[in-house]
């Protein structure tokens, strides 16, 4: 029973066009976030929703946009797509923002060509 | 400077041979200690959270356990479908909202 869903698994998208990721989840959690994780490296905090309470993290490029239309949907929408952007992107969701874990998703696999 | 550091980066292990995999931080005050296995491909799969030093937790051939500086994840007879990425994050306690902070992870594989 998948309780965090992200699709697509794998998004091959072209070098500056726009492309959208997106989450759900049936926890019914209060905080979703999204993650980049490169090859061998630790995941990487983006943002984060709680409710729709919106928290950018100071070094996350203006190209990463996020959306949360409801409790249950996060969407993360990059604008112009570099090479360097070609990543795992982790979608999680957790019940608070304090001491609580977060449950990840399977991942999108994003490759810009 | 990392606030977490995982040792080893990777580590080879035959089957049955026993282990410990590392995680020390350099937060000032810790409101949780979060264990995860990641296989390859796969999202963080959550297997433990630690809150005080002293305090264990097990599940199956794994267990982890707490100090104020470092967590070890102990693996007791390793099979080979214990070979993943373990992956160690943090939570600072202060009075704002701090996310998780994960390691690089140990990769783990468990020979037959």
């Amino acid at each position: 029973d998948a309780m965090v869903i992200q699709n697509p698994r794998y998004q091959v998208t072209q070098f500056g066009k726009p492309v959208t990721l997106s989450c759900s989840q049936t926890l019914n959690h209060n905080v979703m976030y999204w993650y980049q994780q490169k090859s061998s490296q630790a995941p990487k905090l983006l943002f984060h929703y709680y409710d729709k309470d919106f928290n950018n993290e100071a070094d996350t490029p203006d190209n990463f946009q996020s959306r949360r239309p409801n409790t249950s949907f996060c969407f993360l929408d990059i604008r112009s797509p570099g090479l360097g952007d070609a990543a795992m992107y982790l979608c999680a969701t957790s019940r608070t923002r304090a001491g609580a874990e977060a449950f990840f998703g399977q991942g999108t696999r994003l490759t810009v060509v | 400077e990392d606030q977490v550091t995982q040792s080893p980066e990777a580590l080879r292990l035959q089957e049955g041979e026993s282990s410990s995999l590392n995680c020390s931080y350099t937060v000032s005050g810790l409101r949780g200690l979060f264990w995860y296995r990641q296989d390859p491909g796969k999202g963080p799969e959550f297997l433990f959270t630690l809150y005080s030093a002293g305090e264990e937790k097990e599940k199956e051939r794994l267990k982890a356990t707490l100090t104020k500086k470092e967590s070890f994840l102990h693996i007791t007879a390793p099979k080979p479908e214990d070979s993943a990425t373990y992956l160690c994050a943090v939570q600072e306690r202060n009075s704002g909202n701090t996310p998780l902070v994960f390691g690089k992870g140990t990769r783990l594989s468990v020979i037959a």
